[in-house]
């Protein structure tokens, strides 16, 4: 077990750029979880796959975010055109099993800064 | 959607300090978990505890399911110990986890 991890651990982009995250879960788990945390705040959550169906998706994942799980085991989080609004911690999480009683696994988060 | 309250936001403690912190919850759950975060930014799993006690050397919980609330004891704290603690359950009818906006611990030597 090598834990959720996360790639990269920091990211500083210009308004308007596009950025692309990483996530691979611990092996073997089937639900992954992409959450947003911004300073003082609890974690928000942003989406949720199972296997390498896109479950479901907040609101306040803007058609400027897209996320991925395309073979049921890493994902990928994008935005694009950037916006300052964007700054944050993106945290993904992953948990085993098919009901709710699975606790979360977090990883180490990116930290995106934009310009 | 369910709602996730904590309480106190915010603890300062002296250094071999007992303390408990509070998640209050608005519906019925069936699991819930508490999570330090430390000073880098990394949530690290506490406890996973739909209900009763668990305990892990200096700290413990307690989740009363029926009257929707957890308790979460630090004892002897540590430098350590300082953080952001949130506890976490899952939404009535979905499969996100909504967090508290969790208490802010800081322990001084």
């Amino acid at each position: 077990d090598t834990g959720v991890s996360q790639d990269p651990r920091h990211k500083i982009t210009k308004r308007g750029q596009n950025v692309t995250f990483r996530c691979d879960p611990i092996s073997e788990h089937n639900r992954l979880y992409w959450y947003r945390q911004t300073l003082g705040q609890g974690p928000e959550f942003l989406t949720y796959f199972q296997n390498e169906a896109q479950l479901e998706k907040s609101r306040l994942l803007s058609d400027r975010f897209s996320a991925e799980r395309p073979k049921g085991s890493f994902s990928t989080l994008e935005i694009q055109r950037t916006e300052q609004g964007d700054s944050a911690m993106y945290l993904c999480a992953s948990s085993p099993g098919q009901g709710y009683n699975s606790p979360l696994h977090f990883g180490n988060g990116t930290r995106l800064t934009v310009t | 959607g369910i709602q996730v309250e904590q309480s106190p936001p915010d603890l300062i403690l002296q250094e071999g300090a007992n303390s408990t912190l509070r998640c209050n919850f608005s519906d019925s759950v069936n699991n819930l978990q508490w999570f330090h975060q430390n000073p880098w930014g990394q949530l690290i799993n506490l406890f996973y505890i739909p209900s009763g006690t668990k305990q892990n050397g200096r700290l413990s919980a307690t989740t009363v399911a029926t009257e929707r609330y957890s308790l979460l004891y630090i004892s002897s704290s540590q430098t350590t110990d300082s953080g952001v603690y949130f506890c976490a359950v899952p939404n009535t009818g979905g499969f996100k986890t909504i967090f508290g906006a969790g208490t802010r611990l800081f322990v001084k030597a």
